[in-house]
């Protein structure tokens, strides 16, 4: 089983400023399968990153994904107050699949 | 747009059952995997199982073998889960999600979760 360590756990920022997550396996990720989420209070997760730099539809370029093998990051150019959330990176390329335990961004 | 509406949360006791359903509409259903993701209170995201398109291949958590079946009925665009022998520890708002591709890929679009209680 893949291991996927986020960090921080926290990360305390301003709007306008910039956010970096980190996501860490425990193993390489198959073909980069790796995918990035956002969860907002009360509401379900949303696709925002796939195939570690794939913007999924909608999403704004604002937020970009990069890495490969084991170590993956997800940055938020300038923090607009709807991304302050939870953010779970998800590795897809073996089973069974894995999350990792999520990095708050807070203001 | 594509739309899942899960429904058959509630509260049970430990060593009961509940069936869980998901409604998907906006695409074709039987061309995607589909899932099922968990989230206890609390905590982090939990995959549960998953089903391909045709339904021909099914994969399961550990936690989810010998207890939970995944099923779909691709004339009605429904999947199922089938959760048996519940314990304390599976409680927790349960998500249907859709998969990119027909045997798998990423989580693409959640539905909005339904609330299973395991307590006595």
């Amino acid at each position: 089983e893949i291991v996927l360590t986020q960090s921080p756990d926290t990360l305390s920022l301003s709007p306008g400023e910039r956010a970096t997550l980190s996501c860490r396996a425990s193993q390489s990720v198959s073909g980069n399968y790796l995918a990035w989420y956002q969860e907002e209070p009360g509401q379900a997760p949303r696709l925002l990153i796939y195939d570690a730099s794939s913007r999924a539809t909608g999403i704004p370029d604002r937020f970009s994904g990069s890495g490969s093998g084991t170590d993956f990051s997800l940055t938020i150019s300038r923090l607009e107050p709807e991304d302050f959330a939870v953010y779970y990176c998800q590795q897809y390329g073996s089973s069974p699949l894995t999350f990792g335990g999520g990095t708050k961004v807070e203001i | 747009e594509v739309q899942l509406l899960e429904s058959g949360g509630g509260l049970v006791q430990p060593g009961g059952s509940l069936r869980l359903s998901c409604a998907a509409s906006g695409f074709t259903f039987s061309s995607f995997a589909m899932s099922w993701v968990r989230q206890a209170p609390g905590r982090g995201l939990e995959w549960v199982s998953s089903i391909s398109g045709s339904g021909g291949t099914t994969y399961n958590a550990d936690s989810a073998k010998g207890r939970f079946t995944i099923s779909r009925d691709n004339s009605r665009n429904t999947l199922y889960l089938q959760m048996d022998s519940l314990r304390v520890e599976d409680t927790a708002v349960f998500y249907c999600a859709k998969r990119s591709n027909w045997n798998g890929g990423c989580f693409d679009w959640w539905g909005q979760g339904t609330l299973v209680t395991v307590s006595s």
